[in-house]
């Protein structure tokens, strides 16, 4: 079956460092591939996301995301995160066209600390 | 814009209570899911639909069931609610047959007592 991985499920960071969390999934075939976020107490916003064409793709908020297919990997970063930053990060992978829905990641808690 | 509404943002329920979580999207999407979301294990598909009263299981529809009786609505049902069940349940729906991303609704947050 497929499934997604994310490397961290707690990170820390002090204001202005850089951010690096990881996502990788486990399918040969032709993925669309999301990073969604959830601030405390809100719902799921789309961060980013790839289809196709240029494997860095830019998102919302200073975000940006690498697809690195010979890895099955979708990193999502950032250069120098902020306190409000503080969050639930969800990578997510759209498996066979989306006929599936999307398979989530367990997620990455994020605490910015001031 | 797109808008995924779930009927109830919080509900309390007791224990084998029949519970309906509704879920309404206004964008004519022919897709739309079931997610429950639990700390540590991210959101998981309990049910999705692709089609006016067709349903298809996710990766844990124990003690679930699904109703789709029109496009636009999309219905969970937990037939006789256990505590194991308390959770937030997500709603969401894209498109089908072009890349689309999936929008969700708000949640509802259920107890069972």
């Amino acid at each position: 079956a497929q499934s997604v991985s994310q490397h961290n499920h707690h990170v820390i960071l002090s204001e202005a460092a850089s951010l690096e969390l990881g996502c990788n999934y486990s399918y040969g075939g032709t993925v669309n591939l999301f990073w969604y976020v959830q601030y405390p107490g809100q719902h799921l916003q789309l961060l980013l996301k790839y289809f196709s064409g240029d494997p860095l793709v830019k998102g919302i908020k200073g975000f940006e995301a690498e697809f690195i297919k010979s890895k099955f990997s979708f990193n999502l970063r950032k250069p120098s995160v902020q306190w409000s930053d503080t969050a639930e990060y969800f990578c997510a992978v759209m498996f066979r066209g989306g006929a599936d829905g999307l398979t989530f990641g367990k997620g990455t808690h994020l605490i910015i600390q001031p | 814009d797109v808008k995924v509404t779930q009927s109830s943002r919080y509900l309390v329920k007791r224990t084998g209570e029949k519970v309906f979580l509704e879920c309404v999207q206004d964008m004519d999407h022919e897709n739309m899911f079931w997610y429950r979301q639990d700390p540590g294990l991210g959101l998981r598909l309990i049910y999705f639909s692709y089609d006016v009263k067709m349903k298809e299981k996710g990766d844990i529809p124990e003690g679930y069931s699904v109703s789709r009786e029109k496009k636009e609505r999309f219905s969970l049902i937990l037939e006789s609610a256990s505590t194991n069940q308390t959770s937030m349940y997500l709603c969401a729906s894209n498109q089908q047959g072009r890349v689309s991303e999936a929008f969700f609704g708000q949640g509802t947050r259920l107890t069972v007592v």
